[in-house]
């Protein structure tokens, strides 16, 4: 059974600072991982979405990687801004798992002005 | 990508009521889930909305508890039955299109009395 684990559950940085969100999943048969936003009472936005033949994605200040073989995702934002601050959220679909993701629980980002 | 409108966003229900919430898309999507968010959780899969037939419901969840109805390619209902305050929870709907990511709506966010 697939599992999804996000570390850490909750950053606290000032704003500008570059940093870095873990992702990682047991089983690296996996289709692909997204990772996305969550802002308190909405749903979620995606914001990247890697296939498992690929090894990173960026969009703007965002770059996610994946490693397959070792079972391990980045989500790097660049110059972090208040606007930032939300939930962030990796999930991926297993093989054979008909676009069934499996989530992680979260990392909870607060950027500080 | 689709633009997913779910309604309500919000409700406090009384213990052993019902309540149908709505997912409505505004073009047609190959697949439509079912998702729950318990407070402090991540996402758990619910079931995937078969369009004509009956959804197919993960481990966990039942047909009496959480039925499902998709009569077409745009649009999904899903029943909390006889609730309880342990299905207070945010309940979202996602859909994916033809070579479209994942795309989740902004939640209905439940509460149970």
């Amino acid at each position: 059974k697939q599992e999804v684990t996000q570390i850490p559950a909750a950053l606290s940085v000032p704003e500008g600072e570059n940093l870095v969100l873990n992702c990682s999943f047991t089983d690296s048969a996996i289709y692909n991982l997204q990772w996305f936003r969550q802002d308190p009472g909405k749903g979620l936005t995606s914001l990247l979405l890697i296939q498992s033949s690929q090894r990173e994605q960026t969009s703007g200040r965002l770059n996610a990687s994946l490693d397959k073989s070792s079972g391990r995702s980045t989500l790097y934002i660049a110059a972090s801004q208040p606007g930032d601050s939300a939930t962030y959220l990796c999930a991926v679909i297993t093989q054979g798992g008909s676009e069934k993701l499996v989530f992680g629980k979260g990392t909870k980002l607060t950027v500080n002005p | 990508s689709a633009v997913i409108s779910q309604k309500p966003s919000r409700d406090i229900c009384q213990r052993g009521t019902s309540l149908t919430i709505q997912c409505q898309v505004d073009s047609q999507v190959t697949m439509m889930f079912w998702y729950r968010q318990q407070p402090g959780q991540s996402l758990t899969l619910i079931a995937t909305a078969n369009q004509g037939s009956e959804a197919t419901y993960e481990s966990g969840f039942v047909i009496d508890k959480f039925p499902i109805s998709r009569p077409n390619l745009t649009f999904s209902t899903l029943t909390v039955s006889n609730m309880s305050p342990e299905d207070s929870s945010i309940y979202l709907c996602s859909v994916v299109g033809d070579n479209q990511p994942q795309h989740f709506g902004d939640g209905t966010r439940l509460s149970i009395l």
